[in-house]
């Protein structure tokens, strides 16, 4: 099975600062690998993912992640954020849905908590 | 497009009635539906996998007597919770995974709250 590690449960930073939320996984097999983000009362919305190719992977709203397969990481980052970021993010991983697969199924991290300040 | 709906967006019920949440694939067809449930500051937390026209299959601790899952089409998954009770009073999302669309690839729905008096 698959397990994601959100290293911060919350995250304060000011308008216009970088920004990065820490994500870990462990897996046997190879995944994809997503970043999801919650606005509150709300579902979630796909920020970007990765699924093979290039490592550094961009997204929605200006932020992107990069994939390190031999430190099994995808943070994520974004160079100037905005209050409108202040939210949930949700780093997530699924197999690839071959035989013996959990067809499908996402592993979520904890959540990270985005806190911007003006 | 990939827009999921869900039907009440919130909802109160006295204890030991039945709710029924509403899950709809807009704009394509989801071979697999997801339902999760999100107490306050947590994480998503996985009840059942739904597949069109078959049984769902339910996480471990799960109670599918108690959360009935029925997925009648590729745009419509419902759940109702039978017999509910005030600690079934939670945050519920459901989502959709595309056909032909990559593993983990999901299109929640904005949630429905339950409250249970």
């Amino acid at each position: 099975a698959q397990s994601v590690t959100q290293l911060d449960s919350q995250v304060p930073v000011f308008e216009e600062a970088p920004v990065e939320l820490r994500c870990n996984y462990s897996s046997s097999v190879s995944v994809y690998l997503f970043w999801y983000v919650q606005y509150p009362n709300q579902g979630l919305q796909l920020l970007l993912k990765y699924l093979s190719g290039s490592t550094l992977v961009k997204g929605i709203n200006g932020f992107e992640a990069e994939f390190n397969k031999s430190q099994t990481s995808f943070h994520l980052r974004k160079p100037s954020v905005h209050i409108s970021d202040t939210a949930e993010y949700f780093c997530a991983v699924s197999d690839h849905g071959g035989r013996g697969s959990t067809l499908g199924r996402l592993y979520f991290g904890r959540g990270t908590q985005l806190t911007v300040w003006p | 497009g990939a827009v999921v709906s869900q039907h009440p967006s919130w909802v109160i019920c006295k204890s030991g009635t039945s709710v029924k949440i509403e899950c709809r694939s807009l704009d394509f067809q989801a071979t697999t539906m997801f339902w999760y449930r999100q107490f306050p500051k947590q994480s998503l937390m996985l009840m059942a996998t739904s597949n069109e026209g078959s049984k769902a299959t339910y996480e471990q601790g799960v109670e599918k007597d108690k959360f009935l899952i029925n997925h009648a089409s590729l745009t419509l998954s419902t759940l109702t919770v039978t017999s509910a009770h005030p600690e079934d009073s939670s945050f519920y999302i459901c989502s959709a995974r595309k056909q032909g669309a990559p593993s983990g690839e999901q299109y929640f729905g904005p949630g429905t709250r339950l409250t249970v008096t």
